[in-house]
């Protein structure tokens, strides 16, 4: 599986847009780009997911780079609840959820 | 559905001393995972099962440590003896599907163990 490159920290004021970078330049074409949170311990949260093309769902949007190497997730609207580890994950036919060190997302009021 | 479900939430034992840790999966998933989190490891998954068989338990830390899936609904992760550097969360997380291509994973809530 591709490995991905998190910034590993980040601040966002309450109500603007958080946009968080990851890299995975070594993505392969049936690899898909995984995103989870990780809120203050409880178990991961499932965010959001993609292969080619932009998604958006009531969380969050993923854009995908057209060469995949790079995607960036999107909060639109942050609030303090969004304050988090967020984690991207390249994911190919395997089982496997390869967990990195994340991006501490930290949103101020 | 109420989710991955794990019990105990919080777990503290004696060195030496047997600890078993259970996990409900999501009606319907045929895929679950046990996954170890700690602050200088991070998430590390240490075993998955497909259909009740386990798949690859390459994660697995040493012969201590035990998982079983003795039906769908059911799984443990037994460790003994335990070690005060089995401190840690432990996370059940179940899946739809053998593939994670398209399919995300569901975590329970964890269980914090302790070993003094």
């Amino acid at each position: 599986d591709a490995k991905t490159t998190q910034p590993t920290s980040m601040d966002c004021a309450e109500g603007r847009a958080a946009n968080l970078p990851c890299n995975h330049s070594t993505i392969s074409g049936n690899e898909y780009v995984y995103w989870y949170r990780q809120i203050h311990s409880q178990g991961p949260q499932y965010i959001i997911h993609g292969l080619k093309n932009n998604e958006t769902n009531e969380m969050a949007s993923l854009i995908i780079t057209e060469d995949r190497k790079s995607s960036t997730l999107i909060l639109p609207h942050a609030t303090l609840r969004d304050t988090a580890v967020y984690y991207c994950i390249v994911v190919s036919g395997t089982y496997k959820y390869i967990f990195g060190t994340g991006t501490r997302l930290k949103v101020l009021a | 559905d109420a989710g991955v479900i794990q019990s105990p939430r919080h777990e503290v034992t004696e060195m030496g001393q047997e600890v078993t840790l259970r996990c409900k999966p999501i009606s319907g998933h045929n895929s679950l995972f046990w996954y170890r989190q700690t602050m200088m490891r991070g998430l590390e998954l240490l075993i998955y099962f497909n259909n009740n068989v386990p798949i690859d338990d390459s994660g697995m830390p040493e012969d201590r440590f035990s998982a079983k899936m003795p039906n769908a609904s059911f799984s443990t992760l037994k460790i003994q003896p335990s070690e005060p550097r089995d401190s840690a969360v432990y996370f059940c997380a179940s899946s739809l599907g053998r593939r994670a291509q398209n399919t995300e994973a569901f975590f329970g809530q964890g269980t914090r163990l302790t070993v003094v």
